[in-house]
């Protein structure tokens, strides 16, 4: 089993629509978890960083942890054009550890 | 926010030379970095891991000699593609983590070796 799934997909969805994007992960030491934004020949960008289970709210986005299910989240919501791009979870142990990726999942938002 | 400053953004050159390319966190000091690479479509592989003031830790696979790292600064890292091949041509990324922050990602570098 892979330390981190995320399902690759390509999602497509009319704007204005509410998006949802998950990944799962298997290693329970894992204690931060990062969603990021990844255009096309561009880094990745950083959209939100929790650490702890809830949910986290920022804009148009909402990062939801479930450490009990290993099990995470992204909403986006009132999707917009702007928003296709490819999304990557990713989740962090502690020290200097580098972060584990899902495959990331290719989002289409259609006007 | 934390910023990742790399350079190029993208460079040609041929075959048999030499590319450095730069990674600077602008406003935080990172003792570790990261590099990584990205062909089209396809998620971030994990090259090394830039320690400051001492060696790269290398992936399985990944060729030390042709991927030189160093890490002279807490706040640069360089990547040094030597005698470049065209199957080394690809997306390099480098990243750096900032504690209680999250990482933090440069721009990128599409290197294209002819």
């Amino acid at each position: 089993q892979k330390e981190v799934e995320q399902d690759p997909g390509p999602l497509s969805v009319p704007e204005g629509a509410i998006v949802s994007l998950n990944c799962t992960y298997s290693n329970s030491a894992f204690q931060y978890f990062m969603w990021y934004r990844q255009y096309s020949r561009k880094g990745p960008e950083l959209l939100m960083y929790t650490y702890s289970s809830g949910n986290k709210e920022d804009g148009r986005f909402t990062a939801q942890v479930d450490k009990s299910s290993k099990y995470i989240s992204l909403f986006i919501r009132d999707s917009q054009p702007s928003d296709s791009a490819t999304y990557l979870c990713a989740i962090l142990n502690s020290g200097n550890t580098p972060l584990v990726f899902g495959k990331g999942t290719r989002l289409s938002v259609i006007a | 926010g934390a910023v990742v400053s790399q350079h190029p953004s993208w460079v040609i050159c041929k075959s048999g030379t030499s590319v450095k390319i730069e990674c600077r966190s602008l406003d935080f000091q990172a003792t570790t970095m990261f590099w990584y690479r990205q062909f089209p479509k396809q998620s971030l592989m994990l090259m090394a891991t830039s320690n400051e003031g001492s060696k790269a830790t290398y992936e399985q696979g990944v060729e030390k000699d042709k991927f030189l790292i160093n890490h002279a600064s807490l706040t640069l890292s360089t990547l040094t593609v030597t005698s470049a091949h065209p199957e080394d041509s690809s997306f390099y990324i480098c990243s750096a983590r900032l504690r209680g922050r999250g990482a933090f990602f440069g721009q990128g570098t599409r290197l294209t070796v002819v």
